[in-house]
């Protein structure tokens, strides 16, 4: 099916574990982001890529590691996961930067106990 | 550095009533402005964008928007909600040279039968 998939939808895991959050998007989009939608604060940046092996930090990337090897997938990796990393994280993609529409996923509810 | 107020955490509107939601930005210049609308367990979905041109634009499911400058602001407007609006509201600003969306906190939209 065409369109940007996110898996797991729903993860948790243990403080201090490594886990592996999942993007994939059949369009072709050079541009992929990864948000983080938190109560009170919207969605803030974390990572976001410009096209295959080119990728830079958001606002808020520390503790998060991202890779692109192929324009496709857009995996986000918790090292090593805390508490405050408990959130619902939105997986996007476009054609170009910021100025055109994104089009996002259906969102990983990850909570770290 | 440019940033997105929306003042309105929660909005409760009756079914057929006129809708307004306010959104005002910090930016030098003139930005790229958008809505998106995120229905619960959704992703975000684009409503109406802004760049240049016309002050007053038109979106997906009857909203509409107008940009005032001199108030710095980008409200978003219907004249009659459906039931089916209601969810969360966001409003988003890119500058000219920033690669990256800077998302307001959202307004939560209830609408009563």
């Amino acid at each position: 099916d065409a369109g940007i998939t996110q898996s797991p939808r729903y993860k948790i895991t243990e403080t201090g574990r490594q886990v592996t959050l999942m993007c994939h998007q059949t369009w072709s989009h050079s541009y992929m982001f990864w948000y983080r939608q938190d109560l009170g604060h919207g969605l803030r940046l974390i990572y976001y890529s410009a096209a295959a092996d080119i990728t830079d930090k958001g606002e808020v990337p520390d503790g998060y590691v991202v890779s692109r090897s192929k324009t496709e997938n857009f995996p986000l990796t918790l090292e090593s996961a805390t508490r405050s990393q408990t959130s619902v994280y939105f997986c996007a993609s476009s054609e170009g930067w910021a100025a055109a529409e994104q089009y996002f996923g259906p969102g990983t509810r990850l909570t770290v106990t | 550095a440019q940033s997105v107020t929306q003042p309105d955490i929660h909005i409760t509107v009756s079914e057929g009533a006129s809708l307004e939601l306010r959104c005002n930005y910090s930016y030098g210049a003139t930005p790229y402005l958008f809505w998106y609308v995120q229905s619960p367990g959704q992703g975000l979905q684009l409503l109406l964008k802004y760049f240049s041109g016309d002050t007053l634009v038109q979106g997906i499911k009857g909203f509409e928007a107008e940009f005032k400058r001199s108030q710095s602001s980008f409200n978003l407007r219907k004249p009659s909600v459906h039931w089916s609006d209601a969810a969360e509201y966001f409003c988003a600003v890119a500058s000219g040279s920033a690669r990256q969306l800077t998302f307001g906190s959202g307004t939560q939209l209830t609408v009563l039968p």
